[in-house]
């Protein structure tokens, strides 16, 4: 089956306390991202891979990390996390970086920093 | 810069109502997508539909449509006869994507709620 996967799904952590979302696809698709949801706010997106060993900022990649050395997986890392970074986190992907192909989502993952 | 509005915030209504969900966009491009995404209580992303902006033609699909007009930069999605089951959030989306970070715009989300 065609999925996303995310882990965790739901954490709990410390400020400060390093933390590492995993996320992988079966794919094989070039373009991966990540996004943030937060209440009125929708989908933000915080970094993007348009394909091994390539990634970039999104509009609020403040506080994170990512890396993309493996076509099919594309973690994403808070390396000291504050409370501002309690949200909802997706992992995205799509088959290329551009002609508007559609973006399959992650099931999710619920972070709380408290 | 690309936008997407979705003035409702939260719409109820009784099964078997017919409801849209409204969605309008900015964008200077003239190649982008469009799409709508569902996000039930469970929290996953649930694809819905894409059309690029050379296509107007309205699409329906079971009991869901949508109408896409680029006069009024809009692509608004209607739900024939409500159920329970399509409580949810609704987000619609906007990608220039032409040539670079397939990056998508999100409205808000609108939050239908079905009643039985």
């Amino acid at each position: 089956e065609a999925q996303v996967t995310q882990n965790p799904r739901y954490l709990i952590t410390v400020t400060g306390k390093k933390l590492t979302v995993t996320c992988s696809q079966n794919m094989n698709h070039e373009y991966m991202s990540w996004y943030r949801q937060d209440p009125g706010l929708g989908l933000r997106q915080i970094y993007y891979s348009m394909n091994v060993e390539v990634t970039d900022k999104g509009d609020v990649p403040e506080g994170y990390k990512v890396s993309r050395k493996e076509k099919r997986n594309f973690p994403l890392i808070l390396e000291s996390p504050s409370p501002n970074q309690t949200s909802l986190y997706f992992c995205a992907s799509s088959l290329t970086g551009g002609d508007g192909n559609t973006i399959y989502f992650g099931e999710g993952s619920w972070l709380t920093v408290v | 810069a690309q936008k997407v509005t979705q003035a409702q915030t939260e719409i109820s209504v009784v099964e078997k109502e017919d409801v849209t969900l409204d969605c309008v966009y900015e964008t200077r491009d003239t190649t982008y997508y469009l799409f709508w995404y569902k996000q039930p209580p469970s929290g996953e992303l649930v694809f819905l539909i894409r059309r690029n902006s050379f296509d107007e033609q309205n699409e329906i699909s079971g009991r869901y449509s949508w109408n896409f007009q680029k006069s009024t930069s809009s692509f608004n999605f209607t739900i024939t006869a409500s159920q329970v089951v399509d409580s949810a959030v609704y987000f619609c989306a906007l990608s220039e994507g032409a040539y670079n970070n397939n990056d998508m715009r999100f409205g808000a989300g609108t939050r239908l709620t079905v009643k039985p």
